[in-house]
């Protein structure tokens, strides 16, 4: 059985720009849920999917955003990018979702210049 | 507000030894309390859960033990090996994770030869 699959592995970018994460769940998971992970502030959440609804929300602002298609691959977005939003961005998928039986992604690992 | 403190942030054990990771707990609307170990490069595995109707769960030679009163949870890791040389994250979500997974700070743990 494949794993969660996250593209791409790493990523530069400029302060202003956006960037598009992807991750691909385990087959026959209906639910994908992000993490942020910094050295300071740990493992945050982020948001949850569960078929294409967005089911819950972690306290970031609104220039973070995602989705989910039918097929339950998910995507995030971050707009205006800044320095802080330097990170390893996790993807977790899950059948039941609610931070059950969570397999994790080996992630993308943002850095912001 | 930290939800979920975790200690030591880092632990040196003996090839052989119990290595030991403590987590407090301040909601008591959480239900669930997994642990997850994470090596480097790679994201956090789900080791072993419980929930608060347990008091310990054992997997091999992994074991949780749950204080609902105080409510604090831990992990032992039994006859500690070098492989287990990682960092371990205690976590917990509440009414099927409204709010994702609140995770500790994280414990770095090294197993000497």
């Amino acid at each position: 059985k494949a794993g969660v699959t996250q593209t791409p592995r790493y990523l530069i970018k400029t302060r202003g720009q956006q960037v598009t994460l992807s991750c691909s769940p385990i087959s026959g998971h209906r639910s994908v849920s992000w993490y942020q992970q910094t050295p300071g502030q740990g493992l945050q959440f982020l948001f949850e999917y569960f078929s294409e609804t967005q089911r819950n929300k972690g306290n970031f602002p609104g220039r973070f955003s995602g989705r989910q298609f039918s097929n339950s691959r998910s995507e995030m977005n971050v707009s205006t990018l800044e320095l802080g939003d330097s990170a390893l961005y996790l993807c977790a998928s899950s059948d039941r979702g609610g931070g059950y039986g969570y397999t994790f992604g080996s992630g993308t690992r943002l850095t912001v210049v | 507000q930290q939800q979920v403190k975790q200690s030591p942030q880092s632990l040196i054990v003996q090839k052989g030894g119990i290595s030991i990771i403590n987590c407090a707990y301040e909601n008591t609307a959480f239900d669930y309390f997994p642990w997850y170990q994470q090596f480097p490069g790679k994201g956090p595995a789900l080791l072993i859960a419980i929930r608060p109707d347990v008091s310990e769960k054992k997997e091999g030679r992994f074991t949780i033990s749950f204080n609902k009163s105080a409510k604090q949870f831990s992990l032992h890791i039994m006859d500690s090996q070098p492989g287990d040389s990682a960092t371990y994250f205690c976590a917990a979500s509440k009414g099927g994770g409204a709010d994702g997974l609140t995770f500790g700070k994280g414990t770095h743990l090294i197993i000497q030869p």
